[in-house]
């Protein structure tokens, strides 16, 4: 199956610093998300984002369908912008997400 | 509009007892996956129903198992509980499987003791 690497596994960034992660994957897919994490557990949908650039906020990703790989911008690092992110690969055949292991990302004040 | 809703929020259970988790998804969506997120494996999947039908199923074993209903909400059970299963258990729904991504609930926590 599809394989979903991300990284650093871990970042740490002082308040105010931008960053980004990245996730390269095996193999074609038809969806590609971007999810961040919250303490309690939630996984919050940031991007859904097969090709293509899209912004929202301080964060914008971008996905190269053609060389495997998306990357996630997070400019003017916050506190509150810390946890794990993962992104998770989709595609159609197996019908089912494939998570990389995360990225920690730690922003101190 | 409403998010997918997994209840109860916390469980504790004692090995060998089973326990059924259940998850509404967003109004609309037919299909429901379910993930189990653990600190050694990650995020794996369980499996994906849509319109009642199991579609795929992840490497678990049989004492995993789950439902759909015809108002798509759906169920799983885990039999005989191990404490291994300790784990944060996910659910996501979507409009047709995959298509326009998923979206998770808030998770159930279960420990088992």
């Amino acid at each position: 199956g599809i394989q979903v690497e991300q990284s650093p596994p871990d970042l740490i960034l002082q308040e105010g610093a931008n960053s980004t992660l990245r996730c390269n994957f095996s193999d074609s897919v038809n969806n590609l998300q971007w999810f961040h994490q919250n303490p309690w557990g939630q996984l919050i949908n940031l991007f859904y984002i097969p090709s293509g650039t899209k912004q929202n906020g301080r964060l914008s990703a971008t996905t190269v369908a053609t060389e495997r790989y998306s990357l996630l911008y997070i400019s003017s690092s916050q506190t509150t912008d810390s946890g794990v992110y993962f992104c998770a690969a989709y595609t159609g055949a197996n019908s089912k997400l494939t998570f990389g292991k995360g990225i920690t990302l730690s922003v101190r004040p | 509009k409403a998010g997918v809703t997994q209840t109860p929020r916390y469980l504790i259970k004692t090995r060998g007892q089973q326990v059924t988790l259940s998850c509404s998804p967003i109004s609309g969506h037919r299909s429901v996956s379910w993930y189990q997120q653990t600190p050694g494996q990650g995020l794996q999947f369980l499996f994906e129903y849509f319109s009642e039908t199991q579609r795929n199923k992840g490497n678990f074993p049989g004492r995993f198992s789950g439902r759909q209903f015809s108002n798509s909400r759906s169920e799983m059970n885990v039999s005989t509980l191990e404490l291994g299963d300790s784990a944060l258990y996910l659910c996501a729904s979507s409009p047709p499987a995959g298509a326009y991504g998923y979206t998770f609930g808030s998770g159930t926590r279960l420990t088992v003791v």
